[in-house]
């Protein structure tokens, strides 16, 4: 079975500029998560989608962190503009049901210069 | 107040040490929990899911006391390879939403 797909691995950009990170779930997967992880610290809850409906967006900071979830499957996250302490890994999971597991891609590693 | 509290460590312990970390939840509807194990650079990993009445797992035994809203996890003979951050996760049903601890480093030394 396929895990979850994660673009890219890395991605170094300056302050202000814009980015964007691509996450597929592992098939038949409804909910899907973003996490940020900053160094040191468990990953924290951006993001939470059931199919292409949002569950939970309240520590997404909005102004802006953007989320989208076409069609129930892959999801985009975009940062316009990044500041320095955006700089973090961001993961992406999926979850096949309630209770059940979650289920974590290999993560983009940012680094805001 | 955070929904999971994790000891930060560092765990130092030599091999073949028996070694245990505890997590507190506050959320007593939370009905799910799990252990996951993150490497280095890597991405957190299932270790084990938490069972009411306790789970063992060849060398790990993870036990729940709901009661006092408290979550172990036991290493036994400890190996160099269990070398990790362990994340205590936590997850409440009504939405399906995972919270992770912070993570309890181990370093296992020959």
């Amino acid at each position: 079975e396929a895990g979850v797909a994660q673009s890219p691995r890395y991605k170094i950009i300056e302050k202000r500029q814009s980015v964007a990170f691509w996450c597929n779930p592992i098939s038949g997967h409804a909910t899907l998560y973003w996490y940020q992880q900053i160094l040191g610290q468990g990953p924290k809850l951006l993001i939470q989608f059931q199919n292409n409906g949002v569950v939970d967006d309240s520590q997404l900071p909005k102004d802006r962190f953007s989320a989208e979830r076409l069609k129930g499957v892959d999801s985009t996250l975009k940062i316009q503009p990044a500041k320095l302490e955006d700089s973090a890994v961001y993961l992406c999971a999926s979850s096949p049901g309630v209770g059940q597991e979650a289920f974590f891609g290999q993560g983009t590693r940012l680094t805001v210069v | 107040r955070k929904e999971v509290e994790q000891d930060p460590g560092p765990f130092n312990v030599p091999e073949g040490a028996t070694v245990a970390f505890n997590c507190t939840y506050s959320n007593s509807a939370s009905q799910s929990f799990f252990w996951y194990r993150q490497d280095c650079r890597k991405e957190p990993k299932l270790l084990m899911s938490v069972y009411s009445s306790g789970n063992e797992d060849g060398r790990f035994t993870a036990q729940l006391n709901r009661a006092s809203q408290y979550i172990s996890l036991l290493i036994r003979d400890s190996k160099l390879s269990d070398s990790a951050t362990y994340l205590c996760v936590v997850n409440e049903r009504n939405f399906n939403k995972f919270y992770f601890g912070s993570g309890t480093k181990l370093n296992v030394k020959p």
